[in-house]
C-alpha cells in the first residue's frame, strides 16, 4: 500500500522569499509523483509530475520539485514566492502503470501556503 | 472545452435524505474518479471507473454508490445521507495511457444536517 506524508500542514512566508514544501512517500513499487495546487474555492490543478528520467522536475508558475529515491521524498520548491501563490498544495503518488490501479492517486494531507506582503 | 463539470456546486441535506452528484467530462477520457476532501485529510478516493461500464471501490466507499452512465458521465449517489458525509466532493477524469494526470472538477460542497 502507498502512503504520502506532507510534513507541514501550514507554511507562512513573506513575499519574494524562497519556500520548500516537504513530501515523503512510501511504496513497495515504482512510483509516479505529482504536485497539485488548489486555490480557494476551486478544484485541483496540476503543478508538475515526475514519471521518470531527470530527478529535477520543473512545473508551472516557477515551481520545481526534486525526486529523491533514497530519501523517498519529492519536495516542492520556489525561489521567490508571490502573493498569488497563496493556496493549498497536495503531493500525490500513483503506482506503476502496468498494474491494475488505473492511475489511482493517493494524496497527502495538504500544506497551506500563505504568502504575506 | 469545459473540462470536468460538476453539479450542484452547493447542497444542504437533512440526515436520511438522498441525492445524486453529477459529473461530466468532455475530454474523451476513459477513467473517472470521485474523491472527498476533508480538512487535514487530503483527498480520499471513494469510487473510480477505469472505463465505461466498469466501477470499483476506492478507499472510502461505504454509504455511496456510483453509476458510469456513459463515457462522459459518472454520478455519485448518497442513498441515506449522514452528517459524516459532510464534505467537499471532487470528480476527476484521466485519459488512457500510463502517464496521464487527472483533471479535476470545481467540486460540490455538501452539508448534511
Amino acid at each position: 500500500a502507498q502512503s504520502v506524508t506532507q510534513l507541514d500542514s501550514q507554511v507562512p512566508v513573506f513575499e519574494e522569499a524562497p519556500v520548500e514544501l516537504r513530501c515523503n512517500y512510501s511504496s513497495s513499487v515504482s512510483v509516479y509523483l505529482f504536485w497539485y495546487v488548489q486555490y480557494p474555492n476551486q478544484g485541483l490543478q496540476l503543478l508538475l509530475k515526475y514519471l521518470s528520467g531527470s530527478t529535477l522536475v520543473k512545473g508551472i508558475n516557477g515551481f520545481e520539485a526534486e525526486f529523491n529515491k533514497s530519501q523517498t521524498s519529492f519536495h516542492l520548491r520556489k525561489p521567490s514566492v508571490h502573493i498569488s501563490d497563496t493556496a493549498e498544495y497536495f503531493c500525490a503518488v500513483s503506482d506503476e502503470p502496468g498494474g491494475t490501479s488505473y492511475g489511482k492517486l493517493t494524496f497527502g494531507q495538504g500544506t497551506i501556503l500563505t504568502v504575506h506582503p | 472545452n469545459a473540462g470536468v463539470t460538476q453539479t450542484p456546486k452547493f447542497q444542504v441535506l437533512k440526515t436520511g435524505q438522498s441525492m445524486t452528484l453529477q459529473c461530466a467530462q468532455d475530454m474523451n477520457h476513459n477513467s473517472m474518479y470521485w474523491y472527498r476532501q476533508d480538512p487535514g485529510m487530503g483527498l480520499r478516493l471513494i469510487y473510480y471507473s477505469a472505463s465505461e461500464g466498469t466501477t470499483d471501490k476506492g478507499e472510502v466507499p461505504n454509504g455511496y454508490n456510483v453509476s458510469r452512465l456513459n463515457k462522459r458521465e459518472f454520478s455519485l449517489r448518497l442513498e441515506s445521507a449522514a452528517p459524516s458525509q459532510t464534505s467537499v466532493y471532487f470528480c476527476a477524469s484521466r485519459a488512457g495511457g500510463p502517464y496521464n494526470e487527472q483533471f479535476f472538477g470545481p467540486g460540490t460542497r455538501l452539508t448534511v444536517l
